[in-house]
């Protein structure tokens, strides 16, 4: 969905290395994600956000962190990077407001970590 | 949120129907069955949602039964674009989407 976008798409990167992961989103919505993805498994809830000054820790926000610039923008750092953080990650948004909490999803930053 | 369980894989002809079954026996009065699929390694996509009633969309329909332990996603007329893992996700409005395994739906020719 070209309304949420993710930059870099793909990045490849070294251990101990500081990487930022960007997503930005014209939908208006209140709320973001991140989530992470290992091959052949499902998203895992990396941190979650309901407006620019509430963050909230998901399943495994252990090693990242993240902020919220502002409505449009949420970033996730990876402070010291590690192999095992090699992984698809994607950000999504939803708004309450629409009656649904339906969540749209970037296309994804495939990262790799050496 | 309750627990799902859906089948790993299913094949479909092009053109027919897709019933993908997904069973949520321990689902709460108060929790939703979301069905998104993932279209290899691109970011998820909501299909649709329901509480009790049947639904429809544009996409597809989501029949649930009545005693809500089970539902059905049905894609009515499969195109080989409909070749995905489709996430079946019971939970609480306004809680944290819970993605398992999903079923890999594959459309053949």
């Amino acid at each position: 969905d070209a309304d949420v976008t993710q930059t870099p798409r793909n990045r490849i990167t070294k251990t101990g290395k500081r990487i930022m992961l960007e997503c930005s989103q014209t939908k208006g919505h209140d709320r973001m994600y991140w989530y992470r993805q290992d091959p052949g498994l499902g998203l895992r809830l990396i941190y979650y956000s309901f407006d620019v000054k509430d963050i909230n820790k998901g399943e495994i926000s252990d090693g990242y962190s993240v902020s919220r610039q502002a409505q449009a923008k949420f970033s996730l750092s990876l402070e010291s990077a590690i192999p095992n953080q090699t992984a698809l990650y994607f950000c999504a948004t939803s708004d309450l407001e629409l009656g649904k909490d339906t969540q749209y999803f970037g296309p994804g930053t495939r990262l790799t970590v050496l | 949120d309750a627990k799902t369980t859906q089948p790993t894989s299913m094949d479909c002809a092009e053109g027919r129907a897709a019933n993908l079954p997904c069973n949520h026996s321990t689902i709460s009065g108060n929790e939703y069955v979301y069905w998104y699929r993932q279209i290899h390694s691109q970011g998820p996509q909501y299909i649709i949602h329901g509480l009790k009633n049947n639904e429809t969309n544009e996409m597809a329909s989501l029949i649930i039964t009545e005693d809500r332990k089970s539902s059905t996603l049905i894609l009515p007329h499969a195109t080989l674009r409909d070749t995905a893992v489709y996430y079946c996700i019971v939970r609480v409005a306004n809680r944290q989407l819970t993605f398992g395994s999903g079923t890999q739906l594959t459309v053949l020719p």
